[in-house]
């Protein structure tokens, strides 16, 4: 079965900008998930895409948006790019429903803001 | 708000000794205690998780006994290996959930670094 997968796997950006990152879900699965893990820090929950619908979101303002496709493929918007936003960014996907899975975790995409 | 405190680190031990890596948590409710473990250059991977009180944790020779009493999820093995060096992180959810597949609280995570 094909995993997580996430692209690009790097990127630089300038304060301001916009970004768009993007997700595939592992087979079979119809939730997704994103975190932002600082360097030295834990993952922070950003929100969770739940058929297409955002089924919770952490702590963070509007300028982070994401869409979940009919494939269940994900994206994470940030506009307006600020220096504190350069991190991992994981994406995380599972089965919800009958039959449930943990989270897969993907590698990840490492955003440079300067 | 729901919190993970994790033992700081790095740890460095040296191949065979006993690892522990202290876990404590703020929640309210009933919430779903995991280790999560990173490889270098990998994703997180679950490594055990426990769902209610008393319930205890394994997988890979690790082990994790959810203490409600002391509102903590410490990580124990007994012999560890080279391989077993990685980043651990500590997560809840906050309701019961067998996969955490809802919203995950971290602690800070532990560096853990084995010498032949």
């Amino acid at each position: 079965e094909t995993g997580v997968t996430q692209s690009p796997t790097h990127l630089i950006k300038t304060r301001g900008q916009q970004v768009t990152l993007r997700c595939s879900s592992q087979s079979g699965h119809n939730t997704v998930s994103w975190y932002q893990q600082a360097l030295g820090q834990g993952p922070q929950f950003i929100f969770q895409y739940y058929r297409e619908e955002e089924n919770g979101r952490g702590n963070f303002p509007p300028r982070f948006s994401g869409l979940q496709f009919p494939n269940y493929s994900s994206e994470l918007n940030v506009n307006a790019l600020e220096l504190d936003d350069s991190a991992l960014y994981l994406c995380a996907s599972s089965l919800r429903g009958v039959g449930s899975s943990p989270l897969h975790f993907g590698n990840g995409t490492r955003l440079t803001v300067t | 708000g729901d919190s993970v405190t994790q033992m700081e680190g790095p740890v460095t031990l040296s191949e065979e000794a006993f690892l522990t890596i202290n876990c404590t948590y703020t929640a309210t409710g009933y919430p779903s205690l995991f280790w999560y473990v990173q490889y270098p250059g990998e994703g997180l991977q679950l490594l055990l998780k426990a769902t209610k009180a008393d319930d205890k944790g394994s997988n890979k020779g690790f082990e994790a006994t959810y203490r409600k009493e002391t509102t903590s999820f410490h990580l124990e093995k007994g012999s560890v290996q080279v391989s077993d060096s990685a980043v651990y992180f500590c997560a809840l959810t906050r309701t019961r959930s067998n996969f955490g597949n809802e919203k995950l609280t971290f602690g800070t995570g532990t560096r853990l670094t084995i010498i032949p």
